[in-house]
């Protein structure tokens, strides 16, 4: 089955620097790569995804990179802010959909001010 | 639109008693739910698919007579937590999307407390 590995999984920043999360996967068929933005104790929020026929997607701050031949996908975060401060979650789907997501073990990102 | 409702939001029951938790899609049809599994500071791992009107697919490792899973309508799925113990107190949290090809929307969750 699917593996993703995830990295960090902690990452602290300066208001205003940069962010960037890692993630590789393992199953070559896989063609959707969603984020999740999960705040303590909520629910995991959807905040960027892509898929495999496209290689970047930007949506404001937040920017999301795809290498499929080295199967690897990159979360960016520019001009960081307190209120980023969450658990990201990277995610690989299966099967041919979008529906059987295996999901990074998360990067705990810590936005100091 | 995609909202998906998930009740109770918290639960705190005795060891050997069931425990059940609805998921529902408030504004869109779901053929297909999806079960996780979050433990404190760990990622969301896969439970179960609950398939509406047949039975729920689930992943190596999960006891299906123990996590009983119902998907009986196009809008809800539950899953019951059958003689619960004290290791299975977590967080557990439904997913849904539109079609096979939107994005995945996540119940609130519900923390399951076992004493």
């Amino acid at each position: 089955g699917e593996n993703v590995e995830q990295h960090p999984s902690t990452l602290s920043v300066q208001e205003g620097d940069s962010a960037v999360i890692k993630c590789t996967y393992s199953d070559s068929a896989s063609n959707y790569f969603p984020w999740y933005k999960q705040e303590l104790g909520k629910r995991p929020q959807l905040i960027i995804d892509i898929r495999s026929n496209v290689g970047e997607k930007k949506d404001q701050r937040i920017a999301v990179t795809l290498n499929k031949t080295a199967k690897h996908f990159s979360l960016h975060i520019t001009e960081t802010q307190p209120e980023d401060s969450a658990v990201y979650f990277c995610a690989a789907n299966s099967g041919g959909s979008n529906y059987k997501l295996t999901f990074g073990k998360g990067t705990l990102l810590t936005v100091n001010p | 639109g995609a909202v998906v409702s998930q009740h109770p939001s918290r639960v705190i029951c005795k060891s050997g008693t069931s425990v059940k938790i609805e998921c529902r899609s408030l504004d869109f049809q779901a053929t297909t739910m999806f079960w996780y599994r979050q433990f404190p500071k760990q990622s969301l791992m896969l439970m179960a698919t609950s398939n509406e009107g047949s039975k729920a697919t689930y992943e190596q490792g999960v006891e299906k007579d123990k996590f009983l899973i119902n998907h009986a309508s196009l809008t809800l799925s539950t899953l019951t937590v059958t003689s619960a113990h004290p290791e299975d107190s977590s967080f557990y949290i439904c997913s849904a999307g539109q079609d096979l090809n939107s994005p995945l929307h996540f119940g609130n969750g519900t923390r399951l407390t076992v004493t």
